[in-house]
């Protein structure tokens, strides 16, 4: 059974910072490995989409990397923002449905 | 704008009663989900429907119906069998299963009961 998890928990970073977020997964036979964020009481964003045979995925200041044999995959923000705080969420496809880590909860600090 | 409409975004309901929350898709989706979201526990799957006319249960269903009339519309229906229903509710689309393609959310429901 695929476990998703997530490393820390929550995360403060003063402005600037380049930083990286962690998800570790427990099956590496995996389809794809999608990143997203939640601002407070708002619905998901999709950022980016890895495919299995993708060894990592840019956009902007994001980038998103994936070694499936470690079972990891990483959330690189670089020159981080006020505006970059939020949930950043991984998730990946196990039996039929989209399985999530809890989530890291990220404040850059002005 | 493509994109994934819920509403009501606020919804408050009493004890006892039934209630619908909508969802509607113009991307041209096959496959649509919902997703219950509680403090600290992250997101659970209510039921998923990969086509018009089928729909499978997650791994919360109980106290929930849906519906698959149509490809853009997935509504959930919140029974009054379901004994905590106050939660953030999601909806969620992909272009075919979550194994080949990206999913998107909406913005969200929110259901209190008084």
């Amino acid at each position: 059974k695929q476990e998703v998890t997530q490393i820390p928990a929550a995360l403060s970073v003063p402005e600037g910072e380049n930083l990286v977020l962690n998800c570790s997964f427990t099956d590496s036979a995996i389809y794809n490995l999608q990143w997203f964020r939640q601002d407070p009481g708002k619905g998901l964003t999709s950022l980016l989409l890895i495919q299995s045979s993708q060894r990592e995925q840019t956009s902007g200041r994001l980038n998103a990397s994936l070694d499936k044999s470690s079972g990891r995959s990483t959330l690189y923000i670089a020159a981080s923002q006020p505006g970059d705080s939020a949930t950043y969420l991984c998730a990946l496809p196990g039996g039929g449905k989209l399985i999530f880590g809890q989530g890291t909860e990220l404040s850059v600090k002005p | 704008d493509g994109g994934i409409t819920q509403s009501p975004k606020y919804l408050f309901r009493k004890e006892g009663q039934n209630v619908t929350l909508s969802c509607e898709q113009n991307l041209n989706h096959d496959a649509m989900y919902w997703y219950r979201q509680d403090p600290g526990q992250g997101l659970r799957l209510i039921y998923y429907s990969q086509i018009v006319n089928d729909f499978q249960k997650g791994d919360i269903a109980e106290g929930y119906s849906v519906s698959r009339e149509k490809k853009e519309s997935f509504p959930l229906t919140v029974t009054s069998a379901q004994k905590n229903p106050t939660a953030f509710y999601l909806c969620a689309s992909s272009l075919q299963g979550p194994n080949t393609g990206e999913l998107f959310f909406g913005e969200g429901s929110r259901l209190t009961v008084l």
